[in-house]
């Protein structure tokens, strides 16, 4: 257990719908990293937030979108869903010597 | 623009010793990383280096020459849980501070 947690492990849903994807990182953790991967590809970097404000944004598309609450957990949303949208989705947080320390990541079926 | 290159695809035999290679050009060069991941599952870290030369854990090794823009991960004594994708990752650090991935090698361990 890394200690970062995400919710839910695993989500199934309909095209166009929405669904909010979350996680809590580490006591003492400021940073939240978010990032897709779909089937056989690399990890593509969605957003970070830190303390609460948006620090940087990758491929991010703008149906989705995220934020991070006082408590630092944060949530992405992800709105008119398409199937290429299914994919592995993971947060992270920042570990010095370490780099980054993922959750066990929600795993999205859009059907 | 910042760019990691490592084999996509690998295969060895149980017990034996596999290196896997990688590349990388980037600006703000701040670190490197090998991780784990086993197949729906979350990266794991294994390895840091940012100073030139190796690194030994236990049955896993990596190695750096900044100045080659250049890395490798060591793997000893291979056994059949080794089979996994492992991801090449630079920290950069410009106006921003992230960590970037390459698309993983998956490496297949035979019997």
């Amino acid at each position: 257990d890394s200690g970062v947690t995400q919710t839910p492990k695993h989500l199934i849903t309909a095209t166009g719908q929405r669904v909010t994807l979350r996680c809590s990182p580490r006591s003492g953790d400021l940073s939240v990293y978010w990032y897709q991967q779909s089937l056989d590809q690399g990890l593509q970097f969605l957003i970070q937030y830190y303390n609460g404000e948006e620090r940087a944004k990758g491929n991010i598309l703008e149906r989705f979108s995220a934020q991070q609450f006082p408590d630092l957990h944060s949530e992405l949303n992800l709105s008119s869903l398409e199937l290429g949208d299914s994919a592995l989705y993971f947060c992270a947080t920042d570990s010095p010597g370490y780099g980054y320390t993922f959750g066990s990541g929600t795993r999205l079926t859009v059907v | 623009g910042q760019n990691i290159d490592q084999p996509t695809e690998m295969t060895a035999t149980e017990g034996a010793i596999v290196q896997i290679n990688c590349t990388y050009q980037t600006s703000g060069f701040n670190g490197l990383f090998w991780y784990q991941q086993h197949a729906g599952e979350a990266p794991t870290f294994l390895s840091y280096n940012v100073l030139d030369g190796l690194e030994e854990k236990g049955r896993f090794s990596s190695f750096l020459s900044r100045s080659k823009g250049y890395s490798y991960l060591l793997l000893k004594e291979l056994q059949m849980k080794d089979s996994a994708s492992y991801l090449c990752a630079v920290r950069v650090t410009l106006r921003d501070d992230k960590i970037i991935f390459g698309k993983g090698t998956r490496l297949h361990i035979l019997p």
